[in-house]
């Protein structure tokens, strides 16, 4: 079964420093989302990606965050200068393109932990 | 976006049926409703998807009303390993790429 991978599996940084965090997605895959979860609250949506630009954001996603897709194959959350509150679960999704049975499925990587000390 | 209403948390017992209700009464006439697991420290898993009556797979079923206010994920004979937090989202699967997540129900299947 196709999987979504993301890398690092964890990450410590400082506050203040800047953060990549990779999504290797599944490859017929067209849209593509970023999610984070605080430890122990619910999944939250940050952003989604179609045809190299933003689709729709969450008030979350201010100007510390971004992301890319820079050779046409990872997808990238950069988070510019991170504070405290950035630690958390982050996670990639994507889905096929609409049409056919459960369309709109999202597949999700097994997540990035980010703690920011 | 619909928003979506769950119970916060159910307990039952291994071999059961578990039942969980989402109430969407904003759902659209484009909106399909879809059920993801999350176990620990995972990302969730999709379980089911349907838009109306009823959707089976080989985990669970799906029952829509006719109005489609509500949808109920029906988990037969459930075993310890089905404890995890589940949750109904509800939106278009094109056209929009919003998918949000509530709270979820965090189910406990006990021994």
């Amino acid at each position: 079964e196709p999987e979504v991978t993301q890398t690092p599996s964890h990450q410590v940084t400082q506050m203040g420093q800047e953060v990549i965090l990779r999504c290797v997605p599944i490859s017929n895959h067209l849209y593509f989302y970023w999610y984070r979860q605080i430890l122990g609250q619910k999944v939250e949506f940050l952003v989604s990606f179609y045809n190299n630009e933003i689709s729709e954001k969450s008030e979350i996603f201010d100007d510390q965050f971004s992301v890319e897709r820079p050779d046409g194959s990872n997808f990238t959350l950069k988070i510019r200068s991170t504070k405290l509150e950035d630690s958390a679960m982050y996670f990639c999704a994507n889905t096929r393109l609409a049409g056919g049975p459960n369309t709109g499925e999202l597949f999700f990587g097994e997540g990035s932990r980010l703690t920011v000390l | 976006l619909a928003k979506t209403t769950q119970p916060i948390s159910m307990d039952s017992y291994e071999g059961q049926e578990v039942n969980i209700t989402c109430s969407h009464n904003n759902i659209a006439t484009n909106d399909y409703i879809t059920w993801y697991q999350q176990f620990p420290s995972q990302g969730p898993r999709f379980i089911i998807q349907g838009y109306k009556t009823k959707v089976t797979n080989e985990v669970a079923s799906l029952f829509i009303p006719a109005d489609r206010k509500s949808s109920t994920l029906s988990l037969p004979r459930v075993s310890l390993s089905d404890t995890a937090v589940y949750y109904c989202l509800v939106g278009a699967v094109s056209g929009t790429y919003k998918y949000i997540f509530g709270t979820g129900t965090r189910l406990k299947v006990l021994a």
